[in-house]
């Protein structure tokens, strides 16, 4: 069975770059989830989506971070523009409702940004 | 007080000892638990659900203590492939129901 599918695995970028994630969350869930983890911070919930609506957007750091998901197959996390300490690892997960049900999580994108 | 908290670690057992680790959470009317384990630059990945009445599965049993708002995971006979992160679970009825993840607790397991 396919499971969450994120694109890319590694991003390298120069400072000021714009940056796109993908991810493509298991068929058939209804909530997808963006975190992104670092050593200092831990694993953080940036936004969610329940039935391709945001519901909670509160873990979006500011204005330079932005999510959509225009169908129940894709969603993409963009940062415009990219800062050196948007470095981490970012993950995707999906699940089947939002509160009581376990997430499935993609494989991450590690970003770095120069 | 965090939403979920655990001790960092890391605990240093030898191959084929129990270990126990504890996670407290803040929200009283949390009705759903998971314990997920994360490999080094992997991602997290379920291990099991936690039941009220305290479920098992292999090694691993966890149990849900509603009154002092904490659950535990007990690994027994360890063994070396078990070394990894555990995270610490537990959904937040606040409006949006979500899942907040703890920081983790670090496991190394020695020959």
């Amino acid at each position: 069975d396919a499971g969450v599918i994120q694109s890319p695995r590694h991003e390298v970028t120069e400072m000021g770059q714009e940056v796109t994630l993908r991810c493509k969350p298991i068929s058939g869930h209804n909530s997808l989830f963006w975190y992104r983890q670092t050593m200092m911070r831990g694993l953080e919930l940036l936004i969610y989506f329940n039935n391709n609506v945001p519901i909670d957007d509160s873990g979006m750091p500011e204005d330079r971070f932005s999510a959509k998901m225009p169908n129940a197959s894709f969603s993409t996390l963009k940062i415009q523009p990219s800062e050196p300490r948007d470095s981490a690892v970012y993950f995707c997960a999906s699940s089947l409702g939002a509160g009581s049900q376990p997430q499935h999580f993609g494989d991450g994108t590690r970003l770095s940004i120069l | 007080r965090k939403e979920v908290e655990q001790d960092p670690g890391p605990f240093n057992v030898p191959e084929g000892a129990t270990v126990a680790f504890n996670c407290t959470y803040s929200n009283s009317a949390s009705q759903s638990f998971f314990w997920y384990r994360q490999d080094c630059r992997k991602e997290p990945k379920l291990l099991m659900s936690v039941y009220s009445s305290g479920n098992e599965d292999g090694r691993f049993t966890a149990q849900l203590n509603r009154a002092s708002q904490y659950i535990s995971l007990l690994i027994r006979d360890s063994k070396l492939s078990d070394s990894a992160t555990y995270l610490c679970v537990v959904n937040m009825n606040t409006g949006f129901q979500k899942l907040v993840f703890g920081t983790g607790t670090r496991l190394l397991v020695s020959p």
